[in-house]
């Protein structure tokens, strides 16, 4: 699986949109961009993922570059709630039917009043 | 009701004991995952299993002996417990085909004494 880049940390001040860039140079055609949340002392949580058109849930937003190499999660109105770590994982099929996540260090949002 | 559960949710015991950690989905998922979570808050992949199948088995030491009964339960054996594997070990499922998103359970924490 490619490799990704994120910032370590990242502030955003509640209410207010926050923007996440993650860098995939590597990322091939069939790997998908996936982003998880880990709040603390809890499991990662699944928040959305793409190939590469740009993706809207009930969640966030997915932005991906045309040439894939990068890409942007937005949470469009940051709450308290939403301070995790976020991780953007590259992702391809094999070994049959399951893939595993790679996850690296994650960008640490800190979401303040 | 509780997706992916995990018992217990703190493990504390001493070097050398055997011990088990239980993980059940009631998400009718086929494949179901074991992570480990270091103190430095990496979060890698140990075991994947798809219909009671084992398909993915990373670097582990075999003293970890994971186990399906059934499609909804995987739980994970360790024998000779050592310092280094005192973590978080996190469960998760998902369908078993195509880009499905992972459900996590919310963690183990290991601490040996």
């Amino acid at each position: 699986d490619a490799k990704t880049t994120q910032p370590t940390s990242m502030d955003c001040a509640e209410g207010r949109a926050a923007n996440l860039p993650c860098n995939h140079s590597t990322i091939s055609g069939n790997e998908y961009v996936y982003w998880y949340r880990q709040i603390h002392s809890q499991g990662p949580q699944y928040i959305i993922h793409g190939l590469k058109n740009n993706e809207t849930n009930e969640m966030a937003s997915l932005i991906i570059t045309e040439d894939r190499k990068s890409s942007t999660l937005i949470l469009p109105h940051a709450t308290l709630r939403d301070t995790a770590v976020y991780y953007c994982i590259v992702r391809a099929l094999n070994t049959g039917t399951a893939s595993k996540l790679t996850f690296g260090t994650g960008t640490r949002l800190q979401v303040t009043l | 009701d509780t997706a992916v559960s995990q018992t217990p949710k703190y493990l504390v015991t001493q070097m050398g004991n055997d011990k088990s950690i239980k993980c059940e989905q009631n998400l009718g998922h086929d494949t179901m995952y074991w992570y480990k979570q270091d103190s430095k808050k990496f979060l890698k992949i140990m075991f994947s299993y798809n219909n009671k199948e084992l398909i993915i088995n990373e670097t582990v030491p075999n003293r970890f002996s994971p186990k399906s009964p059934d499609k909804a339960h995987l739980n994970l054996h360790i024998n000779s417990l050592e310092l280094g594997d005192s973590a978080v070990y996190f469960c998760a499922s998902s369908p078993g085909t195509g880009h499905r998103p992972q459900h996590f359970g919310d963690g183990t924490r290991l601490s040996i004494l």
